[in-house]
């Protein structure tokens, strides 16, 4: 079964809004990683955050990691059309993290 | 070269057909993975090979059989698939089998049984 769980499913916003998304797991964590998907194509990593960290940053991207509440949040700023994609994040609390467990994600529409 | 390659992009096969899914990578990474992602959901694991060793197998039916030949090459062979086991097959590689560090993708291969 999913490790996490994003939140909203499905998000639509204009171009030049700013996007949310939040997922939570249920089990520690070593760290928790977000990718992005392209519609039918390979994931693309896009931050790590690692368990002792809080909040991280990566040009357009702001992660935040709350360990207490075993919830993330993925923020895009000032979104593109060429944002629109598919959001997992993926924990590694599987297999003694040995191996990576995804979110259900979150699908991102970004109209121009 | 930051690229996982797959082959072939496509297959269509029967349910009786033997058929072989290809994954390359050449970071030096010493973790492959294969996933399965079905439509509008988050892939899931199924085997996990380290130092091209199997690690990981996700309980994972036997039609499925992987094969890594070397550090390079992951092979996924198939045979007697039903039609539930359509979906897009996603390769990967890490530098090490642990989720401290990214994984890099392939584009997938997209696997009809008819």
């Amino acid at each position: 079964s999913q490790q996490g769980e994003e939140d909203p499913q499905a998000l639509s916003i204009q171009e030049g809004e700013n996007a949310t998304m939040n997922c939570s797991y249920k089990t520690s964590i070593n760290n928790l990683q977000w990718y992005r998907q392209n519609s039918g194509r390979g994931l693309v990593h896009l931050i790590l955050i690692r368990s002792n960290e809080r909040e991280k940053h990566s040009g357009r991207l702001r992660v935040t990691l709350d360990t207490s509440k075993k919830s993330s949040s993925l923020l895009i700023t000032a979104s593109r059309a060429a944002d629109t994609a598919s959001y997992f994040c993926a924990t590694d609390a599987r297999q003694a993290g040995t191996a990576l467990i995804f979110g259900k994600g979150t699908t991102l529409s970004v109209s121009s | 070269d930051t690229e996982v390659t797959q082959t072939p992009k496509h297959l269509v096969m029967g349910m009786t057909n033997k058929k072989s899914l290809k994954c390359e990578q050449h970071m030096g990474h010493r973790a492959m993975y294969w996933y399965k992602q079905k439509a509008k959901k988050p892939p899931e694991l199924m085997f996990v090979y380290s130092y091209e060793k199997l690690s990981i197998n996700e309980s994972v039916p036997s039609r499925f059989s992987p094969e890594c030949p070397n550090s390079s090459l992951l092979n996924l062979h198939l045979h007697a698939l039903q039609p539930e086991d359509s979906a897009l097959y996603l390769c990967a590689s890490s530098p090490w089998a642990s989720g401290t560090y990214e994984q890099y993708f392939g584009p997938g291969t997209r696997l009809t049984v008819t």
